[in-house]
């Protein structure tokens, strides 16, 4: 059973526009929720996090937004460049430090 | 910059195999993990370290095995390595501190067993 679901596979978004991920949760015991990115052929790399003592962190052009009665967040990227398409993935921790990660969503951004 | 590394990036071997997936990191820390992950598939936790002599197995039930005699280094071994392996498999490590913070990873190793 997946705790950490992202059911979106594929994105694909006009560069300068908004792009809006979605990730949803089953555990309500995660109180830490993370946005990894990651090229082909490469680790993933860290981008933002929340915990769930807050709805909303900014960094950047990286926003990502926790609605935890409804135990979904999203991450939105705007604008949306090129170098932004890769792979986001979902995590989340709670009483245990292990990430549980969702299936990613592949981001495309276009000219 | 994090400062972890994972060798072969790339293998391919026949069934049967000994293979050892090497992971270092400089950064002191205490925690590493080994995650496996298929193409459009979730990472899953396959092993975990908290220190020195302590591993432990992590969610998804894996035949390898790891170590950890030394902080820096926890290296990941299948003694007879099948097609059923063929994954890509990502080290990472955070700081003790606390339950939260990020995790740092490796470039991953694509494993690819024949």
């Amino acid at each position: 059973d997946q705790q950490v679901k992202q059911n979106s596979p594929s994105l694909s978004v006009q560069e300068g526009r908004i792009s809006i991920l979605n990730c949803d949760y089953t555990n309500s015991m995660f109180d830490y929720f993370l946005w990894y990115k990651k090229y082909p052929a490469e680790g993933p790399t860290f981008l933002i996090s929340i915990s769930s003592i807050k709805d909303k962190n900014e960094d950047g052009r990286f926003t990502v937004f926790l609605n935890k009665s409804a135990k979904h967040l999203s991450l939105h990227i705007v604008p949306s460049q090129p170098g932004d398409s890769a792979v986001y993935f979902c995590a989340a921790s709670g009483n245990t430090d292990k990430l549980i990660f969702g299936t990613g969503t592949r981001l495309q951004v276009f000219p | 910059e994090a400062d972890i590394y994972q060798t072969p990036r790339y293998l391919v071997i026949g069934t049967g195999k000994k293979i050892t997936l090497e992971c270092s990191q400089t950064m002191g820390h205490d925690k590493m993990y080994w995650y496996q992950q298929d193409p459009g598939m979730e990472l899953h936790l396959i092993h975990y370290s908290y220190g020195v002599n302590s591993t432990e197995k992590g969610d998804l039930s894996s035949e390898s095995t790891v170590s950890r005699i030394r902080t820096e280094h926890f290296p990941l071994t299948l003694e007879s390595a099948r097609p059923s392996h063929t994954s890509q498999y990502l080290c990472a490590s955070k700081t003790r501190d606390t339950n939260t913070g990020e995790l740092f990873f490796g470039e991953g190793s694509r494993l690819t067993v024949l």
